[in-house]
């Protein structure tokens, strides 16, 4: 059990384009995903926590307007890159904890998003 | 913030051989994980240790959360254990909220 999945897997846009990720706990409940970054050879930054029903809590230097984050389900969180630029460009990672269980999270496979 | 560094940043090993790979965290926390980033991205929780020693196949944590450190211990290593491998750590009271170490980047050889 505990499986999370992401699509796309990866996306090419047009610099000044809108992309949404979407991310899924196929197998559980979760009342928080987490939205993470990570450009090449580096660990992950985390960007935003998710919570059910409640508006996301962004992290120090994230826009809360350019990466608009819904949460609209207990198995659904979606992350969308409004008027995306080269420099948006990166592999984003979600991850999903289970209701009621303890501190460990679920991770997505990844959405690599290549903006030209 | 809490600062996450690990060692070595980057191991090459023989098939076979046996490591040691260390994270060092800067504050107490009352959540640490290991995960295992496979080539395509991919991470694998390894284990959920904020204290204490388990293990898990080939594989063995240890968590000092007095002392500020964890180790994990891969031994007889195969060619599959290449990838990154993170350690992350949560503060008491955001113990759901990780911040990741600087990883350590493994490639086992034939």
């Amino acid at each position: 059990g505990a499986v999370v999945s992401q699509h796309p897997s990866w996306v090419i846009c047009k610099s000044g384009t809108s992309v949404k990720i979407e991310c899924r706990s196929l197998d559980f409940q979760a009342t928080t995903m987490f939205w993470y970054r990570q450009f090449p050879k580096q660990s992950l930054m985390l960007m935003a926590t998710s919570n059910e029903g409640s508006k996301a809590t962004y992290e120090q230097g994230v826009e809360k307007d350019k990466f608009l984050i819904n949460h609209a389900s207990l198995t659904l969180s979606t992350l969308t890159v409004t008027s995306a630029h080269p420099e948006d460009s990166s592999f984003y990672i979600c991850s999903a904890m289970r209701a009621g269980g303890q501190e460990t999270q679920y991770f997505g496979p990844g959405t690599r998003l290549l903006v030209l | 913030g809490i600062q996450v560094e690990q060692s070595p940043p980057d191991l090459i090993l023989q098939e076979g051989a046996n490591s040691t790979l260390r994270c060092n965290f800067s504050d107490s926390v009352n959540n640490l994980q290991w995960f295992h980033q496979n080539p395509w991205g991919q991470l694998i929780n390894l284990f959920y240790i904020p204290s204490g020693t388990k293990q898990n196949g080939r594989l063995s944590a240890t968590t000092v959360a007095t002392e500020r450190y964890s180790l994990l211990y891969i031994s007889s290593s195969q060619t599959t254990d290449s990838g990154v491998y993170f350690c992350a750590v949560g503060l008491a009271g955001t113990a759901s909220k990780l911040t990741f170490g600087t990883g350590t980047r493994l490639q086992v050889t034939l």
